[in-house]
């Protein structure tokens, strides 16, 4: 399996508290992504990442910061969480293949409740 | 945008071929069609990836059209160690931008024995 951890892998917050998530790899890879995971909705992206400090906004961005200070961290920082953004976080790593960066692997996923 | 639709669910007994089909009617020029296979409390897993025609590795199959409006996963032979949730993924974020990257909702497969 590719090497990509996320932490923590579970939390509980109270809604209005800041919440960062980290995802860290060790296969160099260029690309990183945040989706977040709901019933009825599939995987969904936050943000991306093509580099150090480049990131773009995916298609559910709001309410949603990210960093990018070296290659191997890619954090996500909720400002202000709410209920709605209770869900299960994924982080995903790619590299160019020669034809798509769309081979991504995934990490094992963060579980966070905001109540 | 080339978002993506799939069928809710689907139900195989064991041993038939399972066909998945994905509609991305949007899809641009230059993106790959990917599928992901995602069991229970795990990430996402990369099964196989395309642009056209067919492609075919140790697993699955992807059919994908001339007019790349969709394309079709097939598994042959399934087990019941393939009940999951499967996703089609269209769109390249280095390319067209990280909001036109779309996995959809996913189609569930039940292997009945």
């Amino acid at each position: 399996d590719a090497g990509i951890t996320q932490s923590p892998r579970h939390k509980v917050t109270e809604t209005g508290t800041p919440v960062t998530l980290r995802c860290h790899q060790t296969e160099n890879h260029r690309y990183m992504y945040w989706y977040r995971q709901d019933p009825g909705h599939g995987l969904r992206l936050i943000h991306y990442s093509y580099g150090v400090k480049d990131t773009d906004k995916g298609e559910v961005s709001d309410g949603y910061s990210v960093s990018r200070s070296k290659t191997e961290d890619f954090l996500l920082t909720l400002e202000s969480a709410t209920s709605s953004q209770t869900s299960v976080y994924f982080c995903a790593i790619s590299e160019w293949t020669g034809t798509s960066i769309n081979e991504q692997f995934f990490g094992p996923g963060t579980r966070l409740t905001v109540l | 945008l080339a978002k993506t639709t799939q069928p809710i669910s689907m139900d195989s007994y064991e041993g038939q071929e399972v066909n998945i089909t994905c509609s991305h009617n949007n899809i641009a020029t230059n993106d790959y069609i990917t599928w992901y296979q995602q069991f229970p409390s795990q990430g996402p897993r990369f099964i196989i990836q395309g642009y056209k025609t067919k492609v075919t590795n140790e697993v699955a199959s992807l059919f994908i059209p001339a007019d790349r409006k969709s394309s079709t996963l097939s598994l042959p032979r399934v087990s019941l160690s393939d009940t999951a949730v499967y996703y089609c993924l269209v769109g390249d974020p280095a390319q067209t931008g990280a909001n036109n990257l779309f996995f959809g909702t996913g189609t569930r497969l039940t292997v009945i024995p």
